[in-house]
């Protein structure tokens, strides 16, 4: 109940086009959902991040799309970049009243924008 | 305003040995979290702190330990190193006094070599 499953692994696109990375998850105290991306050599920073009571939320090229009912949440990249190009790693932590202050993390994707 | 700094940034040590691990979070952060980054694992919680106390830790063995600082530096120490123990080690602040929202601001990690 504590996993977060990402999937893929891994996803080369063209530039210009979408990259999609969905994750899934099971335990319904999560509360909070945050993606994060990390360049070769640096740590992982926070890209943008959604709460349950909203199906979607948008920020520039990427929008998180929130499934409550399927348990599942997606990044999108709309007009990806080569820049772009990091692995992108989706998060899960319960709400206040839990005591874990911990982040639960998915297995990552590396994404390759080929240009 | 200066981020996560951690010290050092690359090591190498052979098995048996102990390490110390050191993360200076952003001015005025209080939580400061541990996360072992593995190909294999992915990121994995170790343990986090606040205001010197430790709120949670993960499932790692005892040779995993770790403290905090009133000026909210933090210190990880594994004892009697594992090949396994190869890990990039990455630290994290953040702002709040509660459970962290997942809005966590990461170093750019320790890169630990066991031989």
């Amino acid at each position: 109940q504590q996993q977060v499953k990402q999937s893929p692994q891994s996803l080369i696109v063209q530039k210009g086009g979408i990259s999609i990375i969905n994750c899934a998850y099971e335990n319904t105290a999560f509360d909070y959902f945050p993606w994060y991306q990390q360049f070769p050599g640096k740590g992982p920073a926070l890209l943008i991040a959604i709460r349950p009571d909203v199906s979607e939320k948008k920020e520039g090229r990427f929008t998180i799309s929130f499934n409550k009912s399927a348990k599942q949440f997606s990044l999108h990249i709309m007009d990806s970049q080569p820049g772009d190009s990091a692995t992108y790693f989706c998060a899960a932590s319960k709400g206040p009243l839990d005591s874990s202050y911990k982040l639960i993390f998915g297995s990552g994707t590396r994404l390759l924008v080929r240009p | 305003k200066a981020g996560v700094t951690q010290t050092p940034r690359y090591l190498i040590k052979t098995r048996g040995q102990q390490v110390t691990l050191s993360c200076s979070p952003i001015s005025g952060h209080r939580s400061v979290s541990w996360y072992q980054q593995t190909p294999g694992q992915g990121l994995q919680f170790l343990f986090e702190y606040f205001s010197e106390t430790q709120r949670n830790k993960g499932n790692f063995p005892g040779r995993f330990s770790g403290r905090q600082f009133s000026n909210s530096r933090s210190e990880m120490n594994v004892s009697t190193l594992e090949l396994g123990d190869s890990a990039l080690y990455l630290c994290a602040s953040s702002l709040e006094a509660a459970v962290p929202t997942g809005e966590l601001f990461f170093g750019e990690g320790s890169r630990l070599t066991v031989l």
